[in-house]
């Protein structure tokens, strides 16, 4: 059963870089895109982006000039970064098993999701 | 983008009540419609995919219909567990895109 896990800090100070890890387990990274989602506080699911072990990526206009995304097919990990942070970006992060199959055109839904993880930005 | 408009934003019913929240899409997206749920805290959990498909062990008093442009979640029949946000999420194109929720709510 694949089960995945974010990790990284909890409180990132304003204009600097959140980084976060999604550690894979029960399946091979390489069997599927990967996605990273957020929610701020009481607000709405925000998809970031996806990622392929190749490292074909496809991420979110809004968000596009802040993100990018890893991978470390050694370690069943992937990861986020997002530069130059405010407020705005306060929110639980999640990793997610992306819709997007491996043949690059099914599309399914987010079917296994990570338990998320609370990113404050502040002084 | 494709946007994702559901209604009502919220509502309050009783226990076995049957509930309908809508979800409509800005352009076509044949059957490419998901149903979430989520709880306080935790993560969404996946119900329907393509529009009807029920997740396995999701129950059968949650069914989806829809295709093209308009979507429709139903609860037969509202147990006290249901109690949730509930978000639709299209997978026709990038970027992916949910509704605001729909928060139902104890009566």
């Amino acid at each position: 059963q694949v089960q995945l896990q974010e990790s990284g800090p909890g409180l990132v100070k304003p204009s600097e870089t959140l980084s976060l890890t999604c550690t894979v387990s029960g399946d091979s990274i390489s069997s599927f895109y990967w996605s990273w989602i957020r929610q701020p506080p009481g607000k709405g699911l925000e998809w970031i982006g996806y990622i392929y072990y190749s490292g074909n990526t496809n991420y979110n206009p809004s968000l596009k000039s802040r993100v990018t995304m890893s991978v470390d097919t050694s370690k069943n990990q992937f990861s986020l970064k997002l530069t130059s942070v405010t407020a705005a970006d306060t929110a639980v992060y999640y990793c997610a098993r992306d819709p997007l199959a491996r043949d690059g055109y099914t599309r399914n839904a987010f079917d296994i999701w990570g338990q998320g993880t609370m990113v404050t930005v502040s002084s | 983008d494709i946007q994702m408009t559901q209604s009502p934003s919220s509502l309050s019913a009783s226990v076995g009540d049957r509930v309908t929240i809508t979800c409509r899409a800005s352009q076509s997206i044949p059957s490419y419609l998901n149903w979430y749920q989520q709880k306080p805290g935790k993560a969404p959990k996946l119900l329907i995919s393509a529009a009807s498909n029920l997740q396995s062990g999701v129950p059968s008093r949650f069914s989806g219909s829809g295709s093209g442009t308009d979507f429709t979640l139903t609860i037969s029949s509202l147990q006290p567990e249901d109690f949730a946000t509930y978000y639709c999420q299209q997978s026709y194109s990038t970027p992916w895109t949910f509704g605001q929720g729909t928060k139902v709510e104890i009566k």
